[in-house]
């Protein structure tokens, strides 16, 4: 069974630092989605990491993935109040699915 | 395209009643998944069609919950009796199923209170 596993679950940081969100996953797979949630709505889709060494930047946000480590990063530049949401990785295992706990991220002022 | 379309958006309900939660996925969209969030379980995979037909239902709880595809454009949630454990958001999601295609998007939800 694939276990994705997702570290800090609770990340609180200030607006202009730089931090990582780490996911780790049990099971070999070479596709990786980053999805976002702000309270009480739903999820949207932030980056789709489709290869060993697959590097996707949007804004403040970074993602990679190394498959050999069975390892993706999310690393969020100089923090803003906006990205204040959790944060998803999810690992396909063949047309489906499986989400990490997520990440509650709040950035302070 | 409006996007996935969920309803009802809030369904509160007595213990016992039957619960249908509808969906409409993405138009073109091969798949159609439906998955469930609560705080102690997070977001969980119920079951999931391909092309109206059901490929895994191994997340859904028990014989309580069925789901149906009838059409590309219309798939339910059906519940059972509800009971109170059954609280939670649901979550429809639909994707073309290849490559980049892949990505999920999700519906709003439907938050569901069992008493």
């Amino acid at each position: 069974e694939l276990k994705v596993e997702q570290n800090p679950l609770f990340l609180s940081m200030q607006e202009g630092k730089n931090y990582t969100i780490y996911c780790n996953y049990s099971t070999t797979s070479d596709r990786l989605y980053w999805y976002r949630q702000d309270p009480g709505k739903s999820l949207e889709s932030l980056f789709v990491l489709l290869s060993n060494g697959a590097v996707k930047q949007e804004g403040r946000l970074m993602a990679s993935l190394d498959t050999k480590a069975r390892l993706s990063t999310l690393h969020i530049t100089a923090a803003v109040h906006d990205l204040s949401a959790t944060y998803f990785c999810a690992v396909d295992s063949g047309s489906r699915l499986t989400f990490g706990e997520g990440t509650q991220l709040t950035v302070n002022p | 395209d409006a996007g996935v379309i969920q309803s009802p958006r809030h369904e509160v309900t007595e213990m016992g009643q039957e619960v249908t939660l509808r969906c409409k996925p993405i138009s073109g969209h091969d798949y159609l998944f439906w998955y469930r969030q609560t705080m102690m379980r997070g977001l969980e995979l119920l079951i999931y069609f391909n092309n109206n037909v059901p490929i895994d239902d191994s997340g859904m709880p028990e014989d309580r919950f069925s789901a149906k595809m009838p059409n590309a454009s219309f798939s339910t949630l059906k519940i059972q009796p509800s009971e109170p454990r059954d609280s939670a958001v649901y979550f429809c999601a639909s994707s073309l199923g290849e490559g980049e295609g892949e990505k999920l998007f999700f519906g709003s939800g439907t938050q569901l209170s069992v008493l």
